[in-house]
């Protein structure tokens, strides 16, 4: 079965800076896939960033990077030059044979101006 | 090019009466996933149909809950005498795909309060 953590329930960064959000996974199967979705107040799922398990390079979106530890398998999301429309919760998803999604409990994430 | 769709986005339901989500895929997406969160907590999948089969119900309750994804028309998620523990967010996602490759996109999501 899969598994996916988040650690943080609740993280602040200033407008500008760099915050890291940090999310850890398991899974037995070979192929599979990782993303970060945001859901800010008006409850839409949106997706920020995937990235491919068999890809060593990590991927990156403008302001959003991953840092993708496949041996920790540990797949963190920075966000760069934080802004105010950043402020929303972020899950951690994983995706396998199954097709279907396993999401983790989500960081919420506010930035302060 | 429309996102996927979900109607309505807000729907109330007294205990024991019938509620009836609707799900419109983007275009060209026959795999629809659909998903409900509960308050403070992440998503959890219920169901998985290709155009005309269920392929993974397996997260979805067997008693109360059907769905179907029918060759014509938007996929329904259907909950029979609902009951207060059904209040949540409902949410549909689709794929072009079903591989898990393929990013699911997502839709704005149906609220249910059951009074």
């Amino acid at each position: 079965a899969q598994t996916v953590t988040q650690s943080q329930p609740e993280m602040s960064v200033q407008e500008a800076e760099t915050v890291t959000l940090s999310c850890t996974y398991d899974t037995s199967e070979n192929n599979y896939y990782l993303f970060w979705y945001k859901q800010p107040p008006s409850r839409q799922m949106i997706l920020v960033i995937r990235q491919e398990a068999y890809k060593q390079q990590n991927a990156t979106e403008n302001r959003f990077s991953v840092n993708f530890q496949k041996a920790a398998k540990s797949f963190s999301l920075k966000i760069s030059d934080s802004q105010l429309g950043d402020t929303a919760m972020y899950f951690c998803a994983s995706g396998g044979s199954q097709g279907n999604l396993i999401f983790g409990k989500g960081t919420k994430l506010s930035v302060k101006p | 090019n429309a996102g996927v769709m979900q109607n309505p986005r807000h729907l109330v339901r007294r205990r024991g009466q019938e509620a009836r989500l609707r799900c419109s895929p983007m275009k060209g997406h026959s795999h629809v996933y659909w998903y409900r969160q509960l308050p403070e907590e992440g998503l959890k999948f219920m169901v998985y149909l290709q155009k005309e089969n269920i392929i993974d119900e397996s997260g979805m309750p067997k008693e109360r809950f059907s769905a179907e994804f029918p060759k014509e028309g938007p996929s329904i998620l259907r909950i029979q005498q609902v009951v207060r523990g059904d209040s949540a967010a409902y949410f549909c996602a689709s794929s072009q795909d079903y591989l898990s490759t393929d990013t699911q996109y997502f839709g704005p999501g149906t609220r249910l309060t059951v009074l």
